[in-house]
Formats: C-alpha cells, sequence, structure tokens
C-alpha cells in the first residue's frame, strides 16, 4: 500500500539551530517525493520536489531509495520557517499524489 | 493575483441537505483536484479532472460527486451531507501532461460544518 509517514507531529526548535523533519514512504513503483509547506492563513504551497534537487529557503531533501525516506532538512532555522510541512509521494507519470498527516515546525526565538 | 479561487471560504449546511463548493482558476491548467482534509490528518485525494476525464478514487464515496464545466471551474457536490463529512476541502491544479508531472497549485480551502 502507498503510505506517507511523518512520524512527528510537531517539532520546536530555537532559531539558528539545524531541523530536521522526518518522511518515509512506502510504494513499490518509482515516486515522486515533495514537500509542501503551509504557512500561518496562507495556502499549501509547493516547498521543493526531489527531482529538481535544489535547495528553497535554505532546506534541502534527499530521497533515499534504500531507506525510502525523503527527510526535509535547514542547517538554520530561522522564525519565519515556522509552518506546517506536508510530504508527499506521486507516481512517477501519475496524478494521485499521498499526503503525509504533517508536521508542525516551531522556530523559537 | 489570486490563482485558484474557492467559493465559499466557509460553509456551514445542514444533516442531509445538499452542498455545492467551487472553485475557479486562473491558471489554465488541465488537471483539477479536490481533497478533503480533516483535523490534523492528510490531505485525501477524492478525484480529479484530466481536461474532461472524470478519475473517482475508489474509495471516495458516492456521496460525493463533481462537474467541471469548463477548463477554469470546477464543483464539488455533496448530495447528503454527513456530520462526517465536516472537513476542509482543497481544490488544486496542475498543468500535468501524460507522463510528467508538475506541482499543483492550491486554493485556500472551503471549511465544511455540518449541522
Amino acid at each position: 500500500a502507498q503510505r506517507v509517514t511523518q512520524p512527528e507531529k510537531l517539532l520546536s526548535v530555537f532559531k539558528g539551530a539545524p531541523v530536521e523533519l522526518k518522511c518515509n514512504y512506502s510504494y513499490s513503483g518509482s515516486p515522486e517525493l515533495f514537500w509542501y509547506v503551509q504557512y500561518s492563513r496562507q495556502r499549501l504551497q509547493l516547498l521543493l520536489r526531489h527531482i529538481s534537487r535544489e535547495s528553497i529557503k535554505g532546506f534541502t531533501a534527499d530521497l533515499n531509495k534504500g531507506e525510502t525516506s525523503f527527510h526535509l532538512k535547514k542547517p538554520f532555522a530561522q522564525e519565519e520557517d515556522s509552518a506546517m510541512y506536508y510530504c508527499a509521494l506521486r507516481s512517477a507519470g501519475g496524478f494521485k499524489t499521498i499526503f503525509g498527516a504533517g508536521t508542525r515546525l516551531f522556530v523559537k526565538a | 493575483d489570486a490563482m485558484v479561487i474557492q467559493n465559499p471560504r466557509y460553509q456551514v449546511t445542514q444533516f442531509g441537505k445538499p452542498v455545492t463548493l467551487s472553485c475557479s482558476q486562473t491558471l489554465n491548467h488541465n488537471v483539477m483536484y479536490w481533497y478533503q482534509q480533516k483535523s490534523s490528518q492528510a490531505p485525501k485525494l477524492l478525484f480529479h479532472y484530466y481536461d474532461k476525464d472524470f478519475n473517482n478514487e475508489a474509495d471516495t464515496p458516492d456521496n460525493f460527486q463533481s462537474r467541471r464545466p469548463n477548463t477554469s471551474f470546477c464543483f464539488l457536490d455533496i448530495r447528503s451531507p454527513g456530520l462526517g463529512d465536516a472537513a476542509m476541502y482543497l481544490c488544486a491544479t496542475s498543468r500535468d501532461q501524460t507522463g510528467m508531472s508538475y506541482e499543483q497549485y492550491f486554493g485556500p480551502g472551503t471549511r465544511l460544518t455540518v449541522t
């Protein structure tokens, strides 16, 4: 069964500390992995996707097929990073996107 | 510069009274999606349209229907809302082509309350 697991509902870190939001997935084919973010009072929006291999707002994520993980990392958290983060999986070339339940990141001053 | 618009933002309906949620887009995207998101849960895909082709998820209840009269508009109809249908309903679009997928653009959502 296709599944995306985000084990932490809430993650609280201090400003300037490293942050890692965990995401594990279960999928038998070739998935595309995404991170979406929802800032307070804003709509859900794409943060990054694994095939782009880019850093967005200082965040990076590496697809580890062996561990079936796609953890989101940032070396120095900022207060403006406080938001809800969703990991999502999509079959390559497909349309259905499966979301994790989300992790709320709170960056303390 | 709103790209995916959902109306209304808040909808209250009575148990069993049909309700329609609307979504419009200015992106000219060919794919439109409807998600249901209950409190503290992941958004769950109900169905999507690829152009005019309707694609229902296997576990979407028959109580949920959708219409897409043109590229810009898509509607979610709940024929007989139950208390369990209270949720945030998200509309999203993408410009997918067969074999290539692109990011989804989400609307702000409509929060449905069933009394």
